[in-house]
């Protein structure tokens, strides 16, 4: 059964401050990873999707990583910014999308 | 291009009262997915559908149903409404769905309460 674990739960940092957000999966056996972004109350917006032939992908001040074999991901945020305050939950899709719990990220000025 | 559309935004029923709740995917995609995320579960898969069929179901009891439009437009309907099934319900949208490597995008989702 594929299990899809975030840490940390919870970070909390000063603005610009470059960020590591960590996802580990059980099962290799995947379509893509996806990191999304939660803001409280919404729906998630998508930010990355990695397919499993990639290695990372990149958009603006995000970079995602893909190690399948170590069942690893992480997303790098950098020079935070208080906007960047939210959720982020990474999600492997084996036949449906599996989530992790989340990282609750706050950046304060 | 307009995103996914979820309706309404808020509910609030009774113990016992059904609800049904509507999401319109992104135009040409024809795969649309239901979550469930509370915060002592998380995000939950509940079922997909494609092509008006379902494709794939969650562990989730008989009183969640849901179908498809010829437009691709989608429906969930719980029945029975429980306290526990006070939640925020979220639609995904893909060209695809499942056993492809299709982007899912969400909806800004229901909030549920029952009371």
């Amino acid at each position: 059964k594929q299990e899809v674990t975030q840490i940390p739960a919870a970070l909390s940092v000063p603005e610009g401050e470059n960020l590591v957000l960590n996802c580990s999966f059980t099962d290799s056996a995947i379509y893509n990873l996806q990191w999304f972004r939660q803001d409280p109350g919404k729906g998630l917006t998508s930010l990355l999707l990695i397919q499993s032939s990639q290695r990372e992908q990149t958009s603006g001040r995000l970079n995602a990583s893909l190690d399948k074999s170590s069942g690893r991901s992480t997303l790098y945020i950098a020079a935070s910014q208080p906007g960047d305050s939210a959720t982020y939950l990474c999600a492997v899709k084996p036949d449906k999308l599996i989530f992790g719990t989340g990282t609750r990220l706050q950046v304060f000025p | 291009k307009a995103g996914v559309t979820q309706t309404p935004r808020y509910l609030i029923k009774t113990r016992g009262q059904q609800v049904t709740l509507s999401c319109s995917p992104i135009s040409g995609h024809r795969s649309v997915s239901w979550y469930q995320q509370t915060p002592g579960q998380g995000l939950q898969f509940l079922f997909e559908y494609f092509s008006e069929t379902q494709r794939n179901k969650g562990n989730f009891p008989g009183r969640f149903s849901g179908r498809q439009f010829s437009n691709s437009r989608s429906e969930m309907n719980v029945s029975t409404l429980e306290l526990g099934d006070s939640a925020l319900y979220l639609c995904a949208s893909s060209l695809e769905g499942r056993g492809t490597s299709s982007e899912a995008f969400f909806g800004q989702g229901t909030r549920l309460t029952v009371v």
